[in-house]
């Protein structure tokens, strides 16, 4: 079983829809996680980080599970600027690296 | 404000023929890494260097060598370039071990060799 795994999309959703990503990951060591977006041929940057209890950033809500190992994402209201693969990332106690998942592509149309 | 500035953007090599990449970070992280992101694959990691004067390998060193030439700069070098390795390399950095801090990535260098 893969570290991090994601659905890989696409997702093609109108503008104004909500969407959800889940993402789920095989340590129980884990201890970090975060929502990268990448952009087509460009760096990923950090979208948010993920806290036990929950947290929202405007349109993005991200939760964690720590009991069944997953991750989710929430975007509101879409917009096309939306558009771009989003990477579940998470940090396993006593490393200093991070983990990424294949990442899940979000399509947001007119 | 640059963050992390990767040196070249895009390369074509032969097959056979040596390069490095650069890296170099303006925001004091101790930590830096270089991933090679491949269609279907996602990024997987090469090379890290926790702390300036350390370096450890990742998921994917083999053909690959690197040097953290301080706590800015960290290079990796391709000793006899091979077609697999055709990919885009990122390189990032991290305050801290990357725990609880999120990396800053670069823009990448799109590598080809033929």
């Amino acid at each position: 079983r893969k570290e991090v795994e994601q659905d890989p999309g696409p997702f093609n959703v109108p503008e104004g829809a909500t969407v959800a990503f889940n993402c789920t990951y095989s340590n129980s060591a884990s201890q970090s996680f975060f929502w990268y977006r990448q952009d087509c041929r460009k760096e990923p940057k950090l979208l948010m980080s993920v806290y036990s209890s929950g947290n929202e950033d405007g349109r993005f809500t991200a939760q964690l599970n720590r009991a069944s190992q997953y991750i989710s994402l929430l975007i509101r209201d879409s917009k096309l600027s939306d558009s771009a693969t989003y990477l579940c990332v998470v940090n396993r106690r006593g490393y200093s690296t991070l983990t990424f998942g294949k990442g899940t592509m979000l399509l947001v149309s007119p | 404000n640059a963050g992390v500035t990767q040196t070249p953007k895009f390369q074509v090599l032969k097959t056979g023929q040596s390069m490095t990449l650069q890296c170099a970070q303006d925001m004091n992280h101790n930590s830096m890494y270089w991933y090679r992101q491949d269609p279907g694959m996602g990024l997987r990691l090469i090379y890290y260097s926790a702390s300036e004067g350390t370096t450890d390998k990742g998921e994917v060193p083999n053909g690959y060598n690197v040097s953290r030439l301080n706590k800015r700069e960290f290079s990796l070098r391709l000793e006899s370039a091979a077609p697999s390795q055709t990919s885009v390399y990122f390189c990032a950095s991290s305050e801290g071990g990357g725990g609880g801090y999120g990396y800053t990535f670069g823009s990448g260098t799109r590598l080809t060799v033929v």
